[in-house]
């Protein structure tokens, strides 16, 4: 089973560039979502789904944009990446949609903004 | 947003031995989802354990087990009989209701287990 995946798992970026994280899962999971974690600072939610063409904001949705028109794939998009988004993304999807279940997360992305 | 505490940003344990990490919540909700999730070095993110708030029964999973306290809004997370393999950084997560679907998760605890 291949769970959560997540491509590309390093990615350096020069400030301005776009580029986008991609996530696919086979579980046929409702819920999908991106976080990203910084040192000191935990896991922080920066877009979410709860089904195929619908999205909504985490705790830090600034300058990242997401779509999910399948319920396999939900891609993050940097459109113009800058030093303060270098950071590990970690995609991660559940069965549940209203948080009754744990989440199954993808190996990561290090991303690096020069 | 949701406050998650975790007060440890570093513990040690003997191998063997018990270890209890801590976690506080903040939440004006009565009807949640409590997670610890483990992330080893591989930085793959595992879930240990659920509770659930409405259970006044505290989960437990083999060597894993948590000490729920609703009233104080804490969540500690026991690791009995430590192994190297428990090694790792933790994360409580709190899952409230009606946003159910966002999780909050505290900074961490790093967990070294010296043999």
């Amino acid at each position: 089973n291949a769970g959560v995946t997540q491509t590309p798992k390093f990615q350096v970026l020069k400030t301005g560039q776009s580029m986008t994280l991609q996530c696919a899962q086979d579980m046929n999971h409702e819920y999908m979502s991106w976080y990203r974690q910084d040192p000191g600072m935990g896991l922080r939610l920066i877009h979410y789904s709860v089904g195929a063409g619908i999205t909504d904001q985490g705790e830090v949705p600034n300058g990242y944009n997401v779509s999910r028109s399948t319920t396999e794939d939900f891609p993050l998009r940097l459109l113009s990446a800058a030093p303060s988004q270098t950071s590990v993304y970690f995609c991660a999807s559940s069965y549940s949609r209203t948080g009754t279940g744990e989440l199954f997360f993808g190996e990561g992305s290090r991303l690096t903004v020069l | 947003a949701q406050t998650v505490t975790q007060s440890q940003p570093e513990m040690s344990v003997q191998e063997a031995e018990t270890v209890t990490l801590s976690c506080t919540y903040d939440t004006s909700e009565s009807d949640y989802y409590l997670f610890w999730y483990k992330q080893p070095p591989s930085r793959q993110m595992i879930l240990v354990i659920r509770q659930e708030a409405y259970k006044q029964q505290n989960a437990t999973e083999n060597r894993f087990s948590v000490n729920f306290q609703k009233a104080a809004k804490s969540f500690s997370l026991k690791i009995s009989d430590s192994q190297l393999g428990d090694a790792a950084m933790y994360f409580c997560a709190p899952n409230s209701r009606p946003t159910g679907n966002q999780f909050y998760f505290g900074t961490g605890t790093s967990l070294t287990v010296i043999p």
